[in-house]
């Protein structure tokens, strides 16, 4: 168990709508990364908040944002879902910026 | 139709045999990598990490090993075990990067 928690762990739901996927970092941590891991593109980085600010952005889409609040957990949101949005969102952890990284379990978004 | 994914490399190992996972990274100014092991369903798990100012580190079961002359990165797992079947990714830092940068991944099978 890294600490990382991300709620929920499974999640169904049609084109067009909008999901909010949660990450709890582990204690102590300021910074949480998002990736998404889908079959075709590996384990790509979304973007990075460090204690409320937000510090990288990687390959995020316009329809997706995120947001990291003053108890230091954090939000994906993703709107306008398509189906090449199914894939699975990890959420992860560290002290510092961009050294060693602990990750949640993930949530895994299937978009019919 | 049939599904297009990335063709991860595969290393197929007998259980107690000796495993060695290799992985070339992109950016010369990088200076920390990370192994990762992630197994189906679940996050990705720090093994190891290196500094760049090193060639070598030692862990339990595992040594990495990085020649920054050609930009490789290597795993190597002892008496590799059922338990250690699992996807196995190499990650890039640059000194105050804000994201790790991972590989494509190697598959690793333990045969019994």
């Amino acid at each position: 168990d890294s600490g990382v928690t991300q709620t929920p762990k499974h999640l169904i739901t049609a084109t067009g709508q909008r999901v909010t996927l949660r990450c709890s970092p582990r204690s102590g941590d300021l910074s949480v990364y998002w990736y998404q891991q889908s079959l075709d593109q590996g384990l790509q980085f979304l973007i990075q908040y460090y204690n409320g600010e937000e510090r990288a952005k990687g390959n995020i889409l316009e329809r997706f944002s995120a947001q990291q609040f003053p108890d230091l957990h954090s939000e994906l949101n993703l709107s306008s879902l398509e189906l090449g949005d199914s894939a699975l969102y990890f959420c992860a952890s560290s002290v510092d910026s961009g050294r060693q990284q602990f990750f949640g379990p993930g949530t895994r978004l299937t978009v019919l | 139709g049939e599904s297009v994914g990335l063709h991860l490399p595969t290393l197929s190992v007998q259980e107690g045999d000796n495993s060695i996972i290799n992985c070339a990274y992109s950016n010369s100014a990088s200076d920390y990598f990370i192994w990762y092991k992630q197994e189906s369903g679940k996050g990705p798990q720090f093994i190891i990490d290196i500094r760049s100012n090193m060639d070598k580190r030692q862990g339990q079961r595992v040594t990495v090993l990085l020649n920054k002359t050609v930009k490789h990165l290597s795993l190597q797992i002892a008496a590799t075990q059922p338990g250690d079947s699992a996807v196995y990714f190499c990650a890039e830092n640059i000194e105050y990067g804000n994201k790790l940068v991972f590989g494509a991944g190697t598959i690793l099978r333990v045969k019994s």
